[in-house]
């Protein structure tokens, strides 16, 4: 059974288009993230939820909005899309802040 | 502001060779230190960390890091590396505030020669 899950593996979609990511963990953890790595590889955290509570929330454009359903779930919702949001997502989770965080496989998205 | 610098950008070692790749880290009190290993196409997956205690920390995969506060400097090093080390790595560093957010530094492309 995969830990942390993401889907899809790849999107691809156009400019002005609103698209959502899911993630699921199944290690019991009550903290998760969304992290954003750029063309140049480099990793940054948009957002980060401790039981369903917004915890970290960067400088990212409202088009983004987390949605927490329950502790096992945080998807990533993104209205209008722009060229500059082509990127891999990453959610991982951890118990609690001070955990070790698991990463999920990413998703691929390009905006055309 | 916490930061993390990893000065090489790529590396090419051949296989069985010794690897260190640097990392060098900004921050005010003890740091919680970690390495991820990012496989091609692939999420990432944590190696080592540092918390406290024994400033030499081991890892999977063969990997160990040192902590050196005078240097600020958190190096991974693995005494022979096989060509499955092919990947990218990232040095990271908690952020203050204990909300679990990590800084990455830029990371490093390790490069195996047959």
């Amino acid at each position: 059974d995969t830990a942390v899950s993401q889907t899809p593996k790849y999107l691809v979609t156009q400019m002005g288009n609103d698209k959502s990511i899911k993630c699921e963990q199944n290690l019991g953890h009550d903290t998760m993230y969304w992290y954003k790595q750029d063309s140049k590889k480099f990793l940054k955290i948009m957002f980060s939820y401790n039981n369903k509570e917004l915890i970290i929330n960067e400088t990212v454009p409202n088009r983004f909005s987390p949605k927490s359903p329950d502790k096992a779930h945080l998807n990533l919702h993104i209205n209008s899309l722009e060229l500059g949001d082509s990127a891999v997502y990453f959610c991982a989770s951890s118990q609690g802040a001070e955990g070790t965080q698991y990463f999920g496989p990413g998703t691929r998205l390009l905006v055309l | 502001a916490q930061s993390v610098t990893q000065p090489d950008i790529h590396i090419t070692v051949s296989e069985g060779a010794s690897l260190e790749l640097r990392c060098n880290y900004s921050y005010g009190a003890t740091p919680y230190l970690f390495w991820y290993v990012q496989s091609p196409g692939q999420g990432l997956q944590l190696l080592l960390k540092y918390f406290s205690g024994d400033t030499l920390v081991q890892g999977i995969k063969g990997f160990e890091a040192e902590f050196k506060r005078s240097q600020s400097s958190f190096n991974l090093r693995k005494p022979s590396v096989h060509w499955s080390d092919a990947a990218e790595y990232f040095c990271a560093v908690w952020g203050s505030g204990n909300t679990g957010k990590l800084i990455f530094g830029q990371g490093t492309t390790l490069q195996v020669k047959p």
